[in-house]
């Protein structure tokens, strides 16, 4: 069955990028679309983002400014970048499967376990 | 943004009892799309419910859900010990996707 796998530096500076990347394996990437969600103590699990394999991106408004999400179809990953980190995006980061809805809503049918970032 | 307030913060319940979440969203739900999530310490968070009430693939009858609007509901019946977890709802109506804080469920 499919399975998710994130990869990634478990510690980052402050104002550094953050850099992490999750592995798809057990199936097909294409015809998906991959996001990432974070969960963190002080605000719980928020969404930051997804990808269409085609490239398009929707992201958070709250984060958009600093992140970034790509896609290798080739390599069966998808990769998030967060730059100019603080100490608040601390947080267990997750990748996922997303299903998308009509209007644009997405749920998330498939998960990782979560990979622990901390900022210092 | 459309916040999620999830009651209560921990269910303590018996194998075999019935276990009632709710989830109030701060307004309406577009479509009902909302979403429960399951997740056990160190594992991957599973999808429980989507649509507010359609089961995921895989996912016990035991798991139910309802709603429609700002209330709703997952309900478990005939708990069994691996239910032990902590479980979210979702709203994809909105945007941003927005989760609520969690309802931790343990078994006496």
């Amino acid at each position: 069955q499919v399975q998710l796998q994130e990869s990634g530096p478990g510690q980052v500076k402050p104002s550094e990028t953050l850099s992490l990347t999750c592995s798809v394996s057990g199936g097909s990437i294409g015809s998906y679309l991959w996001g990432w969600i974070r969960q963190s103590a002080g605000k719980g699990l928020e969404w930051i983002g997804h990808i269409y394999t085609n490239g398009r991106t929707d992201y958070n408004p709250s984060l958009k400014s600093r992140v970034t999400i790509s896609v290798d179809t080739s390599k069966k990953h998808f990769s998030l970048k967060m730059t100019s980190v603080t100490a608040s995006d601390t947080a267990i980061y997750f990748c996922a499967r997303t299903v998308l809805t009509l209007f644009g809503g997405a749920h998330f049918d498939l998960w990782g376990r979560g990979t622990l970032v901390t900022v210092s | 943004e459309i916040v999620l307030t999830q009651s209560p913060g921990t269910l303590s319940l018996s194998p075999g009892a019935r276990a009632t979440l709710s989830c109030r969203a701060s307004q309406t739900v577009s479509g009902n799309y909302l979403a429960w999530y399951q997740q056990i310490p160190g594992q991957a968070p599973r999808l429980l419910i989507f649509g507010a009430s359609t089961r995921a693939t895989g996912i016990p009858e035991r798991f139910s859900a309802s709603g429609s609007g700002t209330d709703f509901t997952l309900t478990i019946s005939r708990l069994e010990p691996e239910d032990s977890a902590v479980y979210f709802c979702q709203q994809y109506g909105g945007s941003p996707n927005t989760f609520g804080q969690g309802t931790k469920l343990q078994m006496k």
